[in-house]
């Protein structure tokens, strides 16, 4: 069964370091999405993406952050200097479609920061 | 505006008893998609159900059954017999249309299931 990738699954960071955390879509999906969960928090959306560029950001998603098709197959997101209010599970998700739920999740990235 | 509330944020129960986790949901558009994710503790989140605005029958599978009330915009979540596996934390989470989407996720029910 086709799944959505996520590496690292856990990463440790200093706290000014910039971080990317990569993630394969499913090979077909068109969008591409970011959620976080702060621990113990709910999951919140962060940004979609289609045909190379942005579709959709929430406020969360400032200039620190920034997403990329670098090829094919990634989807990265990275984070410019970090601060430790970013310490989070990042999952990312993929869709062939918009707008019908179907969203597929990937098992996350785990990111501290110290 | 859109809004997801489980107002249920921990429940223990004893193994094999019923429980039921809560969701009510706001929103102003009639046609929406409305899910449910378990989250273990090794973090993930598990795709339980989704459930179209339009189709208000309720749903069985397994162990699990939902009830989905559209007057009252709820979307309960029922489990029967409950297992120790069962202990998570439970996500309702509500997909408007229009929205690319964006996926508004209540705070979650941490079940404990106690052997």
């Amino acid at each position: 069964e086709p799944e959505v990738t996520q590496t690292p699954s856990h990463q440790v960071t200093q706290m000014g370091q910039e971080v990317i955390l990569r993630c394969v879509p499913i090979s077909n999906h068109l969008y591409f999405y970011w959620y976080r969960q702060i621990l113990g928090q709910k999951v919140e959306f962060l940004v979609s993406f289609y045909n190379n560029e942005i579709s959709e950001k929430s406020e969360i998603f400032d200039d620190q952050f920034s997403v990329e098709r670098p090829d094919g197959s990634n989807f990265t997101l990275k984070i410019r200097s970090t601060k430790l209010e970013d310490s989070a599970m990042y999952f990312c998700a993929s869709s062939w479609t918009l707008n019908t739920g179907e969203l597929f999740f990937g098992e996350g990235s785990r990111l501290t920061v110290l | 505006a859109q809004k997801v509330t489980q107002a249920q944020t921990e429940i223990s129960v004893v193994e094999k008893e019923d429980v039921t986790l809560d969701c009510v949901y706001e929103t102003r558009d009639t046609t929406y998609y409305l899910f449910w994710y378990k989250q273990p503790p090794s973090g993930e989140l598990v795709f339980l159900i989704r459930r179209n605005s339009f189709d208000e029958q309720n749903e069985i599978s397994g162990r699990y059954s939902w009830n989905f009330q559209k007057s009252t915009s709820s979307f309960n979540f029922t489990i029967t017999a409950s297992q120790v596996v069962d202990s998570a934390v439970y996500f309702c989470a509500l997909s408007p249309p229009n929205t690319g989407n964006q996926f508004y996720f209540g705070t979650g029910t941490s079940l404990t299931v106690i052997p």
